[in-house]
């Protein structure tokens, strides 16, 4: 396995533009998480889906931003009409969850990310 | 609010030990984690400590946790200038089935020989 994948690694685009990143995670994994990483910050939690199913989105993620994951494995983040405030390092990242508590945590693996210029 | 924090900077000579700190904002997160971003590559997980502990030692790496303070370090021995990087420290919050991470800042360390 080669870890968490990411495409396109950068995009530039137009202000009003549609966008769209894919994120392959670690096969075996149930939990996909999308991260924003704006410069000279943290990441910041978007969503994360276990499985197929989207289980909670940031506030952050607005009516512009979509995510999927269809059949469990990939995932698909998409902005549309573009904005310079959405320019950022988008990151993906994977893990095998089993439930919370002190014996079963499990870790994070992240992709490289995807960097958006928005022009 | 949510707002982990860190201090933006540290410098140090290769050789010298580096100490970098956190300040979380929940005293009921459940795990509490430090990350290394290198310029281009993806964030990669140094090491991590459960709430119930306050000391974990791995290698050259060790962390101390004082709940009481919601205080977080990371001492990093023997600093190489390999060790040149952002490192971030997160949580979780202790809510029922999500492990979403939240990030502080990043403290940039730079190493010079």
């Amino acid at each position: 396995d080669t870890g968490v994948s990411q495409n396109p690694r950068h995009k530039i685009t137009k202000r009003g533009q549609n966008v769209t990143f894919r994120c392959d995670p670690i096969s075996e994994h149930n939990r996909l998480y999308w991260y924003r990483q704006t410069l000279g910050q943290g990441p910041e939690f978007l969503t994360y889906f276990q499985n197929e199913a989207q289980l909670e989105k940031s506030r952050l993620l607005s009516d512009r931003f979509s995510a999927e994951r269809p059949k469990g494995s990939f995932s698909t983040l998409e902005i549309q009409r573009t904005e310079q405030g959405d320019s950022a390092m988008y990151l993906c990242a994977s893990s095998l969850f089993r439930g919370k508590g002190f014996e079963s945590y499990t870790e994070a693996f992240f992709g490289q990310g995807t960097r958006l210029t928005v022009v | 609010g949510e707002d982990v924090e860190q201090s933006l900077f540290l410098s140090v000579r290769e050789g010298d030990s580096s100490v970098i700190n956190c300040t979380y904002t929940d005293s009921s997160s459940t795990y509490l984690y430090w990350y290394k971003q290198e310029p281009g590559a993806g964030l990669q997980l140094l090491t991590y400590i459960f709430s119930n502990m306050d000391m974990k030692q791995d290698q050259r790496l060790t962390v101390l946790l004082n709940k009481k303070d919601k205080h977080l370090s990371l001492r990093i021995a023997d600093t190489q200038t390999g060790d040149s990087a952002i490192y971030f420290c997160a949580e979780t919050p202790p809510f029922y089935n999500t492990d979403k991470l939240i990030f502080g800042t990043g403290t940039r360390l730079q190493v010079f020989p």
